[in-house]
């Protein structure tokens, strides 16, 4: 089956750094999401993004599907983003199961 | 709106018992799925329900039982629950031609 692998593993920044996430997978894929599951275990779904560039306010993704391989970029980083940053890709059109990255886990400190 | 919601949130049982956990959407998709999340924090498919037929089962035991009484509810029910099945279980919808997956806020499962 397909692959999905994350880096790096943890992170620790300090509050206003940026910081880059990185995932790559091993075959061509339909769907791509990323999302950050909060210190509360909820998962949050940040972006649908099986190619190109999406922003949202100072998180943004690229996904070079040719590639095989996502960016996440947080910027200006806040305590609040601290916990695990998922990848997760479905190879197939047809509402198959997602495949997760093992994730990243960060930590902002103030 | 909610959605898509599971209960409870929190379950604390002993071994051996039987128990359930219910989803239910309200986005009108006909794909469902349970995703189990271990103790190191790796998530993975269990099952995944389209149209009340289950299409995947990831050699999940079959004390597992996904029961889907109609499009918009997809329960898992447990027998003889082990202490190996603590983990948080999440919920998820899909629709056929719209590819992202909508997941619920999840239920952590403690066994003891």
């Amino acid at each position: 089956g397909i692959q999905v692998e994350q880096s790096p593993p943890d992170l620790i920044l300090q509050e206003g750094a940026n910081s880059t996430l990185r995932c790559n997978f091993s075959d061509s894929v339909n769907n791509l999401q990323w999302f950050h599951q909060n210190p509360w275990g909820q998962l949050i779904n940040l972006f649908y993004i099986p190619s190109g560039t999406k922003q949202n306010g100072r998180l943004s993704a690229t996904t070079v599907a040719t590639e095989r391989y996502s960016l996440l970029y947080i910027s200006s980083s806040q305590t609040t983003d601290s916990g695990v940053y998922f990848c997760a890709v479905e190879r197939y059109s047809g509402n198959t199961p997602l495949v997760f990255g093992k994730g990243t886990r960060l930590s902002v400190i103030a | 709106d909610t959605a898509v919601s599971q209960t409870p949130k929190y379950l604390v049982t002993q071994m051996g018992n039987d128990k359930s956990i219910k989803c239910e959407q309200n986005l009108g998709h006909d794909t469902m799925y349970w995703y189990k999340q271990d103790s190191k924090k790796f998530l993975k498919i269990m099952f995944s329900y389209n149209n009340k037929e289950l299409i995947i089962n990831e050699t999940v035991p079959n004390r597992f039982s996904p029961k889907s009484p109609d499009k918009a509810h997809l329960n898992l029910h447990i027998n003889s629950l082990e202490l190996g099945d603590s983990a948080v279980y999440f919920c998820a919808s899909s629709q056929a031609g719209q590819v992202r997956q909508y997941f619920g806020p999840g239920t952590r499962l403690t066994v003891t």
